[in-house]
């Protein structure tokens, strides 16, 4: 597809269970970044991946959430022994390359994730 | 810390009329700015991009401006239309330095009545 692909697009579980986001960038894109969009919060950067490395993962908010990228494309976010506090949207973005801030970030439609 | 601040926090007009987004902004230095709409339930896209030369871009009806000295910015909509209902968040970029994380404000709410 043309642009960038996440799913799924909403996921319910239980507190306690771990859960994979997953996100298909733009083809090219070298640069991709996971952010967490809560009710009337901003969006919340989580990690940033330049290829398959990771060079900045200060946003993560514990050592329950991680993510990898494999192949310098999908990439999957997981969130291990979810809690209530972790129901929001989670986005991702692809662009050109992440060393410049010129470069327009491209969003997925987000996954929506509910904690029950 | 870096921080974008947007006001209002909603806003509601009658479809035709004019409005204006506001957003301060702390992050030093400046690479660029960008005002993105975000409909519900879709991922935002990128309406301008101004960096801290630029004092205005346009787009269509939506207008940019920029006082790099007083870290402001506004987004300003003429003869709006329904399907501008929308979140307009202002997201400030650092001088980039091997990679950029962005701060993004928390948006303004627009609701376009007909």
């Amino acid at each position: 597809g043309a642009g960038v692909s996440q799913s799924p697009s909403n996921k319910v579980t239980e507190k306690g269970k771990d859960v994979e986001l997953r996100c298909d960038p733009i083809s090219g894109h070298t640069a991709l970044y996971w952010y967490r969009q809560s009710l009337g919060q901003g969006l919340e950067f989580l990690i940033y991946f330049q290829g398959n490395s990771a060079p900045d993962k200060s946003g993560l908010p514990s050592d329950r959430f991680s993510a990898e990228r494999t192949g310098g494309s999908v990439s999957t976010l997981t969130i291990q022994r979810t809690q209530q506090e972790d129901s929001a949207v989670y986005l991702c973005a692809s662009t050109l390359r992440g060393t410049s801030g010129s470069h327009e970030q491209f969003f997925g439609p987000g996954t929506r994730l509910t904690v029950l | 810390k870096n921080q974008v601040e947007q006001s209002p926090q909603s806003l509601i007009i009658l479809e035709g009329k004019n409005c204006t987004l506001q957003c301060n902004y702390t992050v030093s230095p400046f690479s660029n700015l960008r005002w993105y709409k975000q409909d519900t339930g879709r991922g935002p896209v990128s309406l301008t991009i101004m960096t801290f030369s630029e004092n205005t871009k346009s787009n269509g009806r939506y207008t940019a401006t920029l006082d790099a000295d007083t870290k402001q910015s506004s987004l300003h909509i003429t003869a709006s239309q329904l399907s501008d209902s929308a979140s307009y968040i202002c997201v400030v970029s650092p001088t980039s330095g091997g990679s950029y994380i962005p701060t993004f404000g928390r948006g303004t709410s627009l609701i376009v009545h007909p």
